[in-house]
């Protein structure tokens, strides 16, 4: 089975400007998250769907930030506007439900300048 | 505040030591402690995992030792290989299907 994929695997914008990043979970996933690690420092939990719910966005750091999973399949990750913190590299997980495993995607690695 | 301290932050280890990752944890909700274990340019990807009621689990070269009075939990790498030489993480969640929280990250660099 395919892993989780995000897209795009790098991004370099300008202060000020909008990006969007994209996950799409293991197929069968119920459960999608999103993770952000800055400056190699933890990785800090975002936000939680189930299905196309949010579970729990107590992550999300501010209103700038806007997640959606319409349909309940894939996820996307909106950051507008783009303040120079925001740099880092943000993490998709998904979950079977029932399940304990996290299954990570290899990154978005997002630059603002 | 970090809810899960994780040290050393890097580890270097001649080939066929033993690497020791050390976390702890003052969340005593805590249920399951997973272990991550990342590569370059790859996700974080689950190596082993330890619910509280067991001091000890051991897959293989990897064991995590649990000491749920003093709240540490411990990642050993038994004879370590430069293929071992990755990044790992020591996280720890409060119940079924809610996020997880991870420590700052331990690069691990064994060398031949």
């Amino acid at each position: 089975e395919a892993g989780v994929t995000q897209f795009p695997s790098h991004s370099v914008i300008e202060k000020g400007q909008t990006v969007t990043l994209r996950c799409d979970p293991i197929s069968g996933h119920d459960n999608l998250y999103w993770y952000r690690r800055v400056m190699g420092k933890e990785i800090k939990f975002l936000l939680h769907f189930v299905k196309e719910s949010k579970q729990d966005e107590s992550g999300m750091p501010n209103n700038r930030f806007l997640a959606e999973r319409t349909g309940g399949t894939y996820s996307t990750l909106k950051v507008q506007p783009a303040e120079l913190e925001d740099s880092g590299v943000y993490f998709c997980a998904s979950s079977r439900t029932g399940k304990d495993t996290q299954y990570f995607g290899p990154g978005t690695r997002l630059t603002v300048l | 505040q970090q809810q899960v301290k994780q040290s050393p932050q890097s580890l270097i280890v001649q080939k066929g030591g033993i690497s020791i990752i050390n976390c702890a944890y003052e969340n005593t909700a805590f249920d399951y402690f997973p272990w991550y274990q990342q590569f370059p340019g790859k996700g974080p990807a689950l190596l082993i995992a330890i619910r509280p009621d067991v001091s000890e689990k051991k897959e293989g070269r990897f064991t995590i030792s649990f000491n749920k009075s003093a709240k540490q939990f411990s990642l050993h790498i038994m004879d370590s290989q430069p293929g071992d030489s990755a990044t790992y993480f020591c996280a720890a969640r409060v119940g079924n299907f809610n996020k997880f929280y991870f420590g700052s990250g331990t690069k691990l660099n064994v060398k031949p």
